[in-house]
């Protein structure tokens, strides 16, 4: 079965701009959660989407958002981009909640300049 | 505060040996924990998951143990190769909910 699908899978932005990231799932996939990874800070947890629903938010500025479709694919937004929101931007999917194996993407390699 | 310490950041072990890699937290209470590999410029893939009340996990070369007492979990790869070389990531999960928390994870180098 297909993989966990991220576009674009690289991106050059500047300060100030806004950007959209997009994941789609694995088929039959209804959770999705977002993940940051810097070498400073590793992977930190964005945010988790189940039903079209957030239902956790990791410990991120609200120029981070995101949003669920009822077909399971999601998108993240980071709006006025700083020069630290350069990072791999990783998109897991799970079959449901908890105690299950995430598939992750290949990830959106976001450079601000 | 709560932490999760991979205590290696780095690892240089010769093929053939038995590569085994720490995971370290505090003040958490996981339900269960996960063992990731990522191969540079990749995302992570899940090797392992092991829940609160087992104390050990085997799949292939690859074994897991879980010590809640200790709060540490222990990640060995025997037999080793050269394509094992990857940084590995735990990660815990507290709850019910798709929320890892992943360390800092540990680069393995197999060497011939």
């Amino acid at each position: 079965k297909a993989g966990v699908t991220q576009t674009p899978r690289y991106l050059i932005k500047t300060r100030g701009q806004q950007v959209t990231l997009s994941c789609s799932p694995i088929s039959g996939h209804r959770s999705v959660s977002w993940y940051q990874q810097t070498p400073g800070q590793g992977l930190q947890f964005l945010f988790e989407y189940f039903s079209e629903t957030q239902r956790n938010k990791g410990n991120f500025p609200g120029r981070f958002s995101g949003r669920q479709f009822s077909n399971s694919r999601s998108e993240m937004n980071v709006s006025t981009l700083e020069l630290g929101d350069s990072a791999l931007y990783l998109c897991a999917s799970s079959l449901t909640r908890g105690l299950t194996e995430a598939f992750f993407g290949q990830g959106t390699r976001l450079t601000v300049v | 505060s709560q932490k999760i310490e991979q205590n290696s950041e780095a690892l240089n072990i010769q093929e053939g040996k038995t590569a085994t890699l720490t995971c370290n937290y505090t003040n958490y209470s996981p339900a269960y924990l996960q063992w990731y590999r990522q191969d540079p410029g990749r995302g992570p893939v899940f090797l392992l998951l092991i829940r609160e009340n087992e104390k050990e996990k085997r799949k292939e070369r690859l074994k897991v143990t879980f010590d809640t007492t200790l709060k540490q979990s222990l990640f060995h790869i025997t037999a080793s190769q050269p394509a094992d070389s990857a940084t590995y990531l735990c990660a815990l999960e507290t709850g019910t909910a798709s929320k890892l928390t992943f360390g800092t994870g540990t680069r393995l180098q197999v060497t011939l």
